[in-house]
């Protein structure tokens, strides 16, 4: 599709179980971008990468997320020992460059943490 | 510190009349803003922006107006129609600052038939 999409949709994992999200962004998109979106609340920065150069992980509440985006197209996240608190949607986003704001947006990923 | 605030959770209007949703934000810095619209089970899709160096821009039925003095945007579309109902995100950036994308906490807008 000529789309942000990105997988699992769904995902439930057990407290301390490592995941690992995948998002395949719009084909010659440099600009990627990982949100966090909690319930009832707007999408929360995480990481910027520009082609596979990760310029902003500012985001990142801890070092149990990660991201990376080694040929500069699909990028992966991350999160080890998942806590209940990681429960959110996760949203990824492209962008033409970085000269562009408009971002294009995936589905997300629902990820529940029991 | 939520550096973007939409105040109002939700807003419900009637069809073929104004919706205005409405977005403060605190950091001086921010010079690109944006509205995004979502649906359920969707991810957000981009709706309209505006520069700081403008304080108006019109796409349609949907306006953006700027007030960098009062660091406040409101979207007004006009008519409303059923299908407008939605999430609406307020989002600023500011360019010279990194790439961050700040977003509100969002409004849902009802446009009763």
């Amino acid at each position: 599709g000529a789309g942000v999409s990105q997988s699992p949709r769904y995902k439930v994992a057990k407290r301390g179980q490592d995941v690992a999200l995948r998002c395949d962004p719009i084909s010659g998109h440099v600009s990627l971008f990982w949100y966090q979106q909690a319930l009832g609340q707007g999408p929360e920065f995480l990481t910027y990468f520009q082609n596979e150069a990760q310029l902003d992980k500012s985001g990142l509440p801890s070092d149990r997320f990660f991201a990376e985006r080694p040929e500069g197209s699909v990028s992966t996240l991350k999160i080890q020992r998942t806590q209940q608190e990681d429960s959110a949607v996760y949203l990824c986003a492209s962008s033409r460059d970085y000269s562009y704001n408009e971002q294009f947006f995936g589905p997300g990923t629902r990820l529940t943490v029991l | 510190d939520q550096q973007v605030k939409q105040n109002s959770p939700s807003l419900s209007v009637q069809e073929g009349r104004i919706s205005i949703l409405n977005c403060d934000y605190t950091n001086s810095m921010f010079d690109y803003f944006l509205w995004y619209k979502k649906y359920p089970a969707e991810g957000p899709t981009f709706l309209i922006s505006i520069s700081s160096i403008k304080d108006k821009n019109e796409d349609g039925r949907f306006t953006v107006f700027l007030n960098k003095s009062a660091k406040h945007l409101s979207l007004h579309i006009v008519p409303s129609q059923p299908g407008d109902s939605a999430v609406y995100f307020c989002a600023a950036t500011a360019n010279t600052g990194g790439f961050k994308t700040i977003f509100g906490a969002g409004t849902r807008l009802f446009v009763k038939a």
